[in-house]
């Protein structure tokens, strides 16, 4: 069975940085673009990141972009996301997601279909 | 960006009776490809958001088919047939036309 495992979440005081995991299994990690996705307490889904297979393709939301920084390791099917400068705004449930392929002539068209179950982050003095 | 819009924001239900909710895009969504790029996600209390339906009217694996998207260009729709109990949570539609995705604010789905 497919699997997404996130770590790394806790309390930080603003300005401080945290790294967040995610451990994948039950599927050809290397085969799938990743993303990380936030939901911050009282609000909706808030897409912040993705990477492509190779890590060739990286994006960022212009609210995270400069401090965040999203990584992945396909040898030990591990996504990761530095965070740095952190700020209360970033207070949040993370959760990352499994981009699948679906072929449409010569393109492909990526949707999320595998979630963890998020970890939490709280930016607070 | 563009910007996503949900309406409406809270839906009481009745079981067994059907529902509707709208998702409206700032910038169509059509591709040249003939295909609209939008999803649909369910997030049920105290779970991870799980998708429902893709580009626009693909329902996902294991979905149940009471669950059906339409639409397109930049006014779409996510229809249940009759609902069941357990499909309450907030509901999400998101555009991947344009990076970044954008999701809409989200319809809170209760029963009565």
């Amino acid at each position: 069975e497919v699997y997404l495992v996130e770590s790394g979440g806790g309390l930080v005081k603003p300005g401080g940085s945290l790294r967040l995991s995610c451990a994948a299994s039950g599927f050809t990690f290397g085969d799938h673009s990743m993303n990380w996705v936030r939901r911050a307490p009282g609000k909706g889904l808030e897409w912040i990141s993705s990477i492509s297979t190779r890590s060739s393709y990286i994006y960022y939301a212009d609210s995270v972009r400069g401090r965040f920084t999203i990584s992945r390791d396909n040898a030990r099917n591990s996504l990761s996301l530095q965070m740095d400068s952190l700020r209360a705004e970033d207070t949040a449930i993370y959760y990352c997601a499994r981009d699948r392929p679906y072929a449409i002539g010569t393109d492909y068209y990526f949707y999320m279909d595998v979630w963890g179950k998020g970890t939490t982050v709280t930016v607070s003095s | 960006d563009t910007v996503m819009t949900q309406s409406p924001l809270s839906l009481p239900v009745t079981p067994g009776e059907p529902a509707s909710i709208s998702c409206r895009s700032s910038q169509s969504l059509l591709h040249s490809n003939g295909h609209n790029y939008l999803d649909w996600f369910l997030q049920k209390p105290g779970e991870s958001p799980q998708l429902l339906i893709y580009l626009g009217s693909n329902r996902a694996s294991g979905v149940p088919d009471r669950f059906s998207g339409s639409g397109s260009g930049t006014d779409f729709t996510l229809k249940i047939s009759s609902v069941e109990a357990e499909d309450v949570g907030v509901y999400y539609c998101m555009q991947a036309r344009q990076t970044p995705p954008t999701f809409g604010g989200g319809t809170r789905v209760e029963i009565k």
